[in-house]
C-alpha cells in the first residue's frame, strides 16, 4: 500500500515563526499536493507538484510556499506564520495515469498562537 | 472554486439501515471520486467513477454517476456504527490533474 507520511500529527508554532511541514511518500508518485482544511470551507488546495523541483500555485497559495528537492518529499513552508494559518494541514500523492484517487496522509493539526 | 456540493450536510441514521449521500458539479469531468474521512484524520479513497461509467460498487458502496444532471450518489448499505464518519466527492475536469472536494457529509450510524 502507498504510504503518505506527515511528520508531525500536532504542531503548535508562535507567529512569525516560519514553519516547516513534511510530507513523504514511498511510492514514486510523481504528483503530490498539499490542502487545508477548516470548518465550512472544505479542503482547498494551497500548492501542488507534478515533478521534483516544479510546483504550482493551488488556489489559497498566499502566505504559503512549498519545496520539491526530491521525488518522495514534498514540503509546506510558512514564512512567517500567522494566527490565520491555524488549520488542519493534508497532505496527498497521487500516480498519475490511469486514475486510482488520491493517497492522503494523516494530517497535521496546525495551531498559531 | 469548489466543484462538488454534498447533499445533505449531515446525516443520522440506525445502525443496518441504508445512507444516501449525494453530490453535484458544475461543468465537465473526467472522474468523480469519494473519500471517506474518519474525525481528525486524513481522508482515505473510497472508489472512483470515470465519466463514461453510470454504476460502480465496492464491498457495501454503490456508486451511480449521471453526467446528464452533473450528479452523483453515494449507496452506503446495511449501515455499521464504523462507518460514522465525514463522506467528501471529488471531481477532476478535463486538463486538470488536481481533484476539487466539496464540503462533505457527515453521517453518524447510531447503534
Amino acid at each position: 500500500d502507498v504510504k503518505v507520511t506527515q511528520s508531525s500529527r500536532y504542531l503548535v508554532k508562535r507567529t512569525g515563526e516560519k514553519v516547516f511541514l513534511e510530507c513523504v511518500q514511498d511510492m514514486d508518485h510523481e504528483n503530490m499536493f498539499w490542502y487545508r482544511q477548516d470548518p465550512g470551507l472544505g479542503l482547498r488546495l494551497i500548492y501542488f507538484s507534478y515533478d521534483v523541483k516544479m510546483k504550482e500555485k493551488g488556489d489559497i497559495p498566499e502566505g504559503y510556499s512549498v519545496s520539491r528537492e526530491k521525488k518522495e518529499r514534498f514540503s509546506l513552508i510558512l514564512e512567517s506564520a500567522s494566527t490565520n494559518q491555524t488549520s488542519m494541514y493534508l497532505c496527498a500523492s497521487d500516480g498519475g495515469r490511469p486514475p486510482y484517487g488520491y493517497t492522503f496522509g494523516s494530517g497535521t493539526r496546525l495551531t498559531v498562537v | 472554486s469548489q466543484q462538488g456540493e454534498e447533499d445533505p450536510q449531515a446525516l443520522s441514521i440506525q445502525e443496518g439501515e441504508n445512507a444516501t449521500m449525494n453530490c453535484s458539479y458544475k461543468t465537465s469531468i473526467n472522474n468523480l471520486q469519494w473519500y471517506r474521512q474518519n474525525s481528525g484524520r486524513g481522508l482515505v479513497h473510497l472508489i472512483l467513477i470515470r465519466s463514461n461509467e453510470r454504476e460502480k460498487h465496492s464491498g457495501r458502496l454503490r456508486v451511480t454517476l449521471d453526467t446528464s444532471k452533473k450528479s452523483s450518489s453515494l449507496l452506503i448499505t446495511a449501515s455499521r456504527a464504523a462507518d460514522t464518519a465525514s463522506y467528501f466527492c471529488a471531481t477532476v475536469y478535463p486538463g486538470a490533474q488536481k481533484l476539487v472536494f466539496g464540503q462533505g457529509t457527515r453521517l453518524t450510524i447510531n447503534p
